[in-house]
């Protein structure tokens, strides 16, 4: 069964201070993993698809990293309308749809 | 280019009730897959529906069930409403299956069961 564990659960930054959160899964023939970040009350918006091992992707302050274990996404000087529900989700071989780690909650405070 | 529809956003409905979701995808999308989202479980997914046909399912009791039409468009169905069913409803579309590529969230729907 695929597993899915994201860390910290939550994170209170200060405006500015640089961090990292941590997605690992336990997959049967990663075919990709996603991250998404979500906002209260509405759905996922896509942020990275990362497919190999030492594939890095990066979009603004946010960029992601991806090992065989685990992937990261690193938020650099982050503002306070960085936060949000970091989501990640990796898809496996199997037909089951995707995965979802339960998320970190990140609030970046002015 | 628009993006996943989803209607209604919200909804409320008594126990014992069945209730009916729709999800129009990116335009072009073929593949629809349903998640269930709650703040103790997380997002789990439901079932998945590609080309009219249900590709795979979650492990979620039969009263939930879907359907996708010829024009890519799902709906899903709960039956016989109970109060956990309370949850935000997400539907994904994505181009083609098996998904190799990003899927797309609607906003959801909030189901609240009373």
């Amino acid at each position: 069964e695929d597993q899915v564990t994201q860390s910290p659960e939550a994170l209170r930054l200060q405006e500015g201070e640089s961090s990292s959160l941590n997605c690992s899964y336990t997959v049967s023939g990663l075919r990709g993993l996603f991250w998404y970040r979500q906002d209260p009350g509405k759905g996922p918006e896509f942020l990275f698809t990362l497919y190999s091992a030492g594939e890095e992707k990066e979009k603004e302050r946010l960029k992601a990293t991806l090992t065989k274990k685990e992937s990261f996404l690193h938020i650099t000087a982050p503002k306070p309308e960085d936060s949000a529900t970091y989501l990640c989700a990796p898809l496996g071989g199997g037909a089951d749809g995707l995965t979802f780690g339960k998320g970190t909650h990140l609030i970046i405070q002015p | 280019k628009a993006g996943v529809t989803q209607t209604p956003r919200y909804l409320i409905k008594t126990r014992g009730q069945q209730v009916t979701l729709s999800c129009s995808p990116i335009s072009g999308h073929r593949s629809v897959s349903w998640y269930q989202q709650t703040p103790g479980q997380g997002l789990q997914f439901l079932f998945e529906y590609f080309s009219e046909t249900q590709r795979n399912k979650g492990n979620f009791p039969g009263r939930f069930s879907g359907r996708q039409f010829s024009n890519s468009r799902s709906e899903m169905n709960v039956s016989t409403l109970e109060l956990g069913d309370s949850a935000l409803y997400l539907c994904a579309s994505a181009k083609g299956w098996p998904m190799n590529t990003e899927a797309f969230f609607g906003q959801g729907t909030r189901l609240t069961v009373v």
